[in-house]
C-alpha cells in the first residue's frame, strides 16, 4: 500500500513565524501535491511538483512556497504564517506523470493553527 | 477557471434507500475522481473514471461520467450506515506541466440514518 506521511498530525504557531510542513511518500512516485482544506470550501490547491526541484503553483499559492529535494520528500513552507492560513494541510501523491490514470493518494493531514 | 459544483452539499437519508450525488464542472476534462472522507481521516480513493461513458461500481457504490454533459453521478444503492461520510469529486486540470492538481468539489456529507 501506498504511505504518505505528514510529520505532525496538529502544530500550533504564532503570527508572523515561519511554519515547515513535512511530507514523505514510499512509493517512488513521480508527483506531490499540497492542498489546504476548509469547511465550506472542499480541498483546494496550493503547489505540486512533477520531479525532484520542479514546482508548479495551484490555484492559492500565494503566501506559501514549497521545496522538493528529493523524489520522496515535499515541504510546505509557511513563510511568515498569519492567522488566515489555519487550516487542515494535506499532502498526496501519484504515480505517473501526466496523462495519470492512477488516483492522488493522502496522508492524513496536519491540523495547523496560527494564533 | 475549473469549478465543481456538487449536489446536494448535506444528505441525510435512511438505510435501505437509494441516492444519486451529482458533480458537474465547467470545463473539458476527462478524468474524474470520487473519494470518501471519514471524519477526522484523510481522503480516501473510491473511483478513477477515465473516459465517457465509463461506468464503475463497488459494493453499494456504482460511478459514472458522461464528459459531454461534464457530469459525473455517484449513486448509493440501498443505503447502510456505514457509507455515512463526506464525498468528494475532483476532475483534473491539467496546466501543461508534468502532472495534474485536482480542482476538487465542495463535497457532500452523508448521514445514513437507521
Amino acid at each position: 500500500d501506498v504511505k504518505v506521511t505528514q510529520s505532525s498530525r496538529y502544530l500550533v504557531k504564532r503570527t508572523g513565524e515561519k511554519v515547515f510542513l513535512e511530507c514523505v511518500q514510499d512509493m517512488d512516485h513521480e508527483n506531490m501535491f499540497w492542498y489546504r482544506q476548509d469547511p465550506g470550501l472542499g480541498l483546494r490547491l496550493i503547489y505540486f511538483s512533477y520531479d525532484v526541484k520542479m514546482k508548479e503553483k495551484g490555484d492559492i499559492p500565494e503566501g506559501y512556497s514549497v521545496s522538493r529535494e528529493k523524489k520522496e520528500r515535499f515541504s510546505l513552507i509557511l513563510e511568515s504564517a498569519s492567522t488566515n492560513q489555519t487550516s487542515m494541510y494535506l499532502c498526496a501523491s501519484s504515480r505517473d506523470r501526466y496523462p495519470s490514470n492512477q488516483p492522488q493518494h493522502f496522508g492524513d493531514g496536519t491540523r495547523l493553527s496560527i494564533l | 477557471e475549473l469549478k465543481v459544483e456538487q449536489n446536494p452539499l448535506f444528505l441525510s437519508m435512511q438505510e435501505g434507500k437509494n441516492y444519486t450525488i451529482y458533480c458537474n464542472y465547467s470545463t473539458t476534462s476527462d478524468r474524474l475522481y470520487w473519494y470518501r472522507q471519514d471524519p477526522g481521516k484523510s481522503l480516501e480513493s473510491l473511483f478513477v473514471l477515465l473516459s465517457n461513458g465509463a461506468v464503475k461500481q463497488e459494493g453499494r457504490l456504482m460511478a459514472s461520467l458522461d464528459t459531454k454533459a461534464r457530469l459525473s453521478t455517484l449513486h448509493i444503492t440501498a443505503a447502510v450506515h456505514d457509507l455515512s461520510a463526506t464525498y468528494f469529486c475532483a476532475v483534473d486540470m491539467y496546466s501543461g506541466g508534468g502532472a495534474d492538481g485536482l480542482t476538487f468539489g465542495k463535497g457532500t456529507h452523508l448521514i445514513i440514518q437507521p
